[in-house]
């Protein structure tokens, strides 16, 4: 089991720029999660999808921040144009069936925007 | 929505001793109720989780109650050791996760 995956581990880029962040959920899960981590506001939800279908986007921060999950194991959250106050690492985690069921993360993506 | 409220933010504790922490969550028809742990740089694991329909789970040094009635819910680590520095993590789920604030636990030598 590879675990969840997600690509690049860094970023560093400009503001103003698009920055794009992938994730490859555990194959056979259902559900997937992005969340953004900061010491200022810990964990944060930002959008989950279920069977692909983007469930409940409240957390996502303003209209820059978009999500997708084209298929069942690939999903992608962008930022565009990104801002300073991006910085953070974004978590992608991923779990299978019943809401009572472990989610289990990736490594993150530690994003800086200059 | 769901809130979760995790005290203490900070606990420091003599290598040996027990650590508790404590979480509050509001929506009573969370369900399940997991705990991670973070060390520096990494990703959040589970190290345990206790569904709605038990009060009390144990895995060695580690255990966690719930008490449905009052909506609260707790982590006891004992006999602690250097390994167990980290901060850690409540959360409470009906159909989306939310996390606590997360308490950081030293160690002390």
């Amino acid at each position: 089991d590879a675990g969840v995956i997600q690509s690049p581990r860094h970023e560093v880029t400009e503001m103003g720029q698009e920055v794009t962040l992938r994730c490859k959920p555990i194959s056979g899960h259902n559900s997937l999660f992005w969340y953004r981590q900061t010491m200022m506001r810990g964990l944060e939800l930002l959008i989950y999808f279920n069977n692909n279908v983007p469930i409940d986007d409240s957390g996502m921060p303003e209209d820059r921040f978009s999500a997708k999950m084209p298929n069942a194991s690939f999903s992608t959250l962008k930022i565009q144009p990104s801002e300073p106050r991006d910085s953070a690492v974004y978590f992608c985690a991923s779990t299978q069936g019943h809401s009572n069921q472990p989610q289990h993360f990736g490594d993150g993506t530690r994003l800086s925007i200059l | 929505g769901e809130n979760v409220e995790q005290h203490p933010s900070t606990l420091s504790v003599q290598e040996g001793d027990s650590a508790v922490i404590k979480c509050t969550y509001s929506d009573s028809a969370s369900n399940y109720f997991p705990w991670y742990k973070q060390e520096l740089g990494k990703r959040p694991q589970l190290i345990i989780d206790i569904r709605s329909n038990v009060g009390e789970k144990k895995d060695q040094r580690i255990a966690v109650t719930l008490n449905k009635t009052a909506k609260h819910f707790s982590l006891h680590i004992t006999e602690t050791q250097p390994e167990d520095s980290a901060v850690y993590f409540c959360a409470a789920r009906d159909d989306k996760i939310i996390f606590g604030k997360g308490t950081r636990l030293h160690i002390l030598p």
